[in-house]
């Protein structure tokens, strides 16, 4: 069966960098779009960006421009994200979500991690 | 991209039915059949329950329904149960390799 293990809770400092990983199972991983959403807080779900993992392209939404880092290791099935610059705004709970409908923001999902960002 | 816009809140009763609506514009809802629809229980990961507007993915019960029309897409629940009470949160693909959520809503089930 198809499963995304995410990586444990963090916390971080203001300006400082996380990185999350999201190991996958159950299915060829280079074979689907990778999602990356977050959830602050009392807000709502929060699209991020995705990523290909067979050739790496990214797209994500503007205002994380020059702080998020989406990569992978298919050696291991694991999807990464990073990101940089964080401020108590980015305290959240980041998902990774596999699209293997290919027309959704993931299908299936992995646990959450929760990121902390406090001085 | 602004998020969807999909009201704060509704309520039921058991046995009943709810529509959640969810307005986009034309450069997401109205212009792609794209349309997903998540149920969010507290401290779990979402999950998918409808999927291009109308399909279920295997496994969710046939209470939950998806249309759209023009630029706002609906997702009904009939026969309410108490653990259809969630957040829910409609999703679109938009241009250029976008995707975007609507701000949730919370279902209570009286």
């Amino acid at each position: 069966q198809v499963q995304l293990v995410q990586s444990g809770a963090e916390v971080k400092k203001p300006g400082a960098s996380v990185k999350v990983s999201c190991k996958a199972s159950g299915y060829t991983f280079t074979d689907y779009w990778m999602h990356w959403v977050r959830q602050a807080p009392g807000q709502g779900l929060e699209w991020m960006g995705h990523f290909n993992p067979k050739s790496g392209d990214t797209y994500f939404v503007q205002k994380f421009q020059g702080r998020v880092t989406m990569t992978r290791d298919t050696s291991i099935n694991t999807a990464y994200m990073e990101l940089s610059s964080l401020s108590s705004d980015d305290t959240a709970i980041y998902y990774c979500a596999s699209d293997t409908v290919r027309t959704t923001c993931g299908d299936y999902w992995g646990q959450g991690t929760l990121v902390t960002v406090s001085s | 991209q602004s998020a969807l816009t999909q009201p704060a809140s509704v309520s039921g009763s058991p046995g009943q039915s709810i529509t959640i609506s969810c307005t986009g514009t034309s450069s997401d809802i109205s212009h792609f059949d794209y349309v997903s629809w998540y149920q969010h229980h507290p401290d779990k990961a979402p999950k998918l329950i409808i999927y291009e507007v109308t399909n279920r993915p295997s496994g969710v019960s046939n209470r939950f329904s998806g249309s759209k029309s023009g630029n706002t897409a609906s997702l009904t629940i009939s026969g309410l149960q108490a653990e259809d009470e969630a957040d829910y949160y409609c999703s679109s693909y938009s241009y250029s390799n976008i995707w975007v959520f609507g701000g949730g809503t919370k279902l209570t089930v009286l």
